[in-house]
């Protein structure tokens, strides 16, 4: 099955400069991954994703790479500030992998790393 | 829209006692899901429906049960807790079951003693 690492596990950061985590998958059949992010008490939430036909995708300060040949994808985050301080979780998922005896249908198991938290220092 | 809910916030439970993990979305979406998040161990995968009316094991099933109520509620049950399910569990829900997007809910804290 799937396996995804993730590293570093504890990034420190200061305010304004970059922060890059990076994952690595091993099943080649997977096409899809997000990342999440983890405030304290709270649930992950996605903050951006990749499909396997995009190599770089951008949205604001956050950007996603994404090396097919290599199976390792990256979280970049430029000019950090105070509120990116959270745990942040990358993901990979396969088309219709099964779990075992199933009688519901098939799902895409989503294999999360398990995870950076990233401090930001002021 | 509320998004996923989850009820209770927090529960501390006695070995051997029951429960019931309460999980609701308002997205009209049709896969939910319940995980774990332990430390060092990332999300782990405990039951899924992936749509209406079909539930499914995941990763760690053992000492679970689910029941999909209807398109909107997903419940997860303990029927005989143990100290190794002491844990933060989320449930999430997703449009479709095909490498969409997973919406999580806030997450239900259980202390088992």
């Amino acid at each position: 099955g799937e396996n995804v690492e993730q590293h570093p596990s504890t990034l420190s950061v200061q305010e304004g400069d970059s922060a890059v985590i990076k994952c690595t998958y091993s099943d080649s059949a997977s096409n899809y991954f997000p990342w999440y992010k983890q405030e304290l008490g709270k649930g992950p939430q996605l903050i951006i994703d990749i499909r396997s036909n995009v190599g770089e995708k951008k949205d604001q300060r956050i950007a996603v790479t994404l090396n097919k040949t290599a199976k390792h994808f990256s979280l970049h985050i430029t000019e950090t500030q105070p509120e990116d301080s959270a745990v942040y979780f990358c993901a990979a998922t396969a088309n219709g992998v099964t779990y075992g005896m199933n009688t519901g249908g098939t799902i895409d198991k989503l294999t999360f790393g398990k995870g950076t938290h990233v401090f930001i220092i002021s | 829209n509320a998004g996923v809910t989850q009820t209770p916030k927090f529960q501390v439970l006695k070995t051997g006692q029951s429960m019931t993990l309460q999980c609701a979305q308002d997205m009209n979406h049709n896969s939910m899901y319940w995980y774990r998040q332990d430390p060092g161990m990332g999300l782990r995968l405990i039951y899924y429906s992936a749509s209406e009316g079909t539930t499914d094991k995941g990763e760690v099933p053992n000492g679970y049960n689910v029941s999909r109520l209807n398109k909107r509620e997903f419940s997860l049950r303990l029927e005989s807790a143990a100290p190794s399910q002491t844990s933060v569990y989320f449930c999430a829900s997703s449009e479709v079951w095909r490498g969409e997007t997973q919406y999580f809910g806030p997450g239900t804290r259980l202390l088992v003693l």
